[in-house]
């Protein structure tokens, strides 16, 4: 059983707030990834981060940013939410070969 | 750049029957594959991967896959449905080497399983 969480599991707020996605896992993985997926749609991924201090822009464009201070640790950010931002996120992390996956925050911005 | 082709977005089955899911990839060498499922507001669940090896890889909940180098497939098979299968099944691929475990994701297949 994978040990990777995510919180909130849903949000919904309104155009122009701060949010923060939070995702920690317990496995002690160096790679942590950020995938973006629409309702009924294929995962993007967006953000990926190999190590502390290390982290990369995906194949799909975002506006929210990560960061990696700690090794279980890979919390997303959107400095200002709009509606355009609605979606579900996955949060991911692997050693070598396949990712575990978190429940997913799924956000709805009004 | 890797690319997944899954071409039936819907797939209906009666329970008991068998289900086969279709996989294409595309890669200038041999990748990493694999199946995941999806419950409805869930994350997704490995069902099994293909790294080297045996052809014909075995995963969870009775799921079993073949990986076809002259087709570039990858299809996904089970003998015999249950209600419980129903999801979003999304077949993945993944480079090998250094350039880490950076996932490229099929558009996904839901499947219906009828009583």
């Amino acid at each position: 059983e994978a040990d990777i969480y995510q919180t909130p599991r849903y949000l919904v707020i309104g155009t122009g707030k701060k949010i923060t996605l939070e995702c920690s896992q317990t496995m002690g993985h160096d790679k942590m990834y950020w995938y973006q997926q629409d309702p009924g749609m294929e995962l993007h991924l967006i953000h990926y981060s190999y190590g502390v201090n290390s982290t990369e822009k995906g194949d799909l464009s975002s506006e929210s940013t990560v960061s990696r201070i700690r090794t279980e640790h890979f919390p997303l950010t959107l400095e200002s939410a709009r509606p355009s931002h609605t979606s579900q996120y996955l949060c991911a992390s692997s050693n070598t070969g396949e990712l575990f996956f978190g429940e997913g925050s799924r956000l709805t911005v009004l | 750049a890797q690319s997944v082709t899954q071409p039936d977005i819907h797939i209906t089955v009666s329970e008991g029957a068998s289900l086969e899911l279709r996989c294409n990839y595309s890669y200038g060498a041999t990748p990493y594959l694999f199946w995941y499922v999806q419950s409805p507001g869930q994350g997704l669940q490995l069902l099994l991967k293909y790294f080297s090896g045996d052809t014909l890889v075995q995963g969870i909940k009775g799921f079993e896959a073949e990986f076809k180098r002259s087709q570039s497939s990858f299809n996904l098979r089970k003998p015999s449905v249950h209600w419980s299968d129903a999801a979003e099944y999304f077949c993945a691929v993944g480079a090998r080497g250094a350039a880490g475990n950076k996932l490229t994701f099929g558009g996904g297949t839901r499947v219906l399983v009828k009583p």
